[in-house]
């Protein structure tokens, strides 16, 4: 079975604050994903990733940035943090169009 | 990447009732397509693929009418269990595989 693991399950934060958000998959799938998930608004894409050190933006990608320094971890950046950025954050990897997901991490910025 | 929509519901339904979703999509080179489900506060997981043919797993079956640009989920004898938000996913051809998620339709199954 494919494992996607992200690092936090809940995280608060404060406005400002740099926030680190990172996603592992054990199956050397080359595609990597993160969403962001508010109700009402369902699944939006932040960013992508082909490839290591590739990386291409999403729909949403204003206030985020990405690192993909290896092929199993691609990490979402908040740069500094805003409460609009309150959100559950879904990364995935994917292989022939299929999307593993992790379990998400809730954010709340204060 | 063009929209995907799905009528959020909900739709609410007694155990044992058989019931169908649609989801539209605008992109008419889309190649792939698959429904998810989401359990509440749970990340979606891959409920079936859909093929040009149709196909069905159990009690679930998924068809795909590319002249009409929409794809449906149909649920015989609904269980209890089965209460989640289904999401619609399409993927355009290119090689991409950039999905684009419909906002999902939610079922609930009452006793």
């Amino acid at each position: 079975d494919v494992k996607v693991t992200q690092s936090s399950r809940y995280l608060v934060k404060r406005t400002g604050e740099k926030v680190f958000l990172e996603c592992v998959q054990d199956m050397d799938h080359e595609n990597m994903f993160w969403y962001r998930q508010d109700p009402g608004l369902g699944l939006r894409l932040i960013y992508f990733s082909y490839d290591v050190k590739m990386k291409e933006k999403g729909d949403i990608p204003e206030g985020y940035s990405v690192s993909r320094e290896k092929k199993e971890r691609f990490s979402l950046i908040l740069e500094s943090a805003s409460t609009n950025q309150t959100s559950m954050y879904l990364c995935a990897s994917s292989f022939a169009g299929t999307q593993y997901f992790g379990p998400g991490t809730r954010l709340l910025v204060l | 990447r063009k929209e995907v929509e799905q009528d959020p519901g909900p739709f609410n339904v007694p155990e044992g009732a058989t019931v169908a979703f649609n989801c539209t999509y605008s992109n008419s080179a889309s190649q792939s397509f698959f429904w998810y489900r989401q359990d509440c506060r749970k990340e979606p997981k891959l409920l079936m693929s859909v093929y040009s043919s149709g196909n069905e797993d159990g009690r679930f079956t998924a068809q795909l009418n590319r002249a009409s640009q929409y794809i449906s989920l149909l649920i015989r004898d609904s269980k209890l269990s089965d209460s989640a938000t289904y999401l619609c996913v399409v993927i355009a051809s290119g090689g991409s595989y950039i999905p684009t998620f419909g906002r999902g339709t939610s079922l609930i199954v009452h006793p």
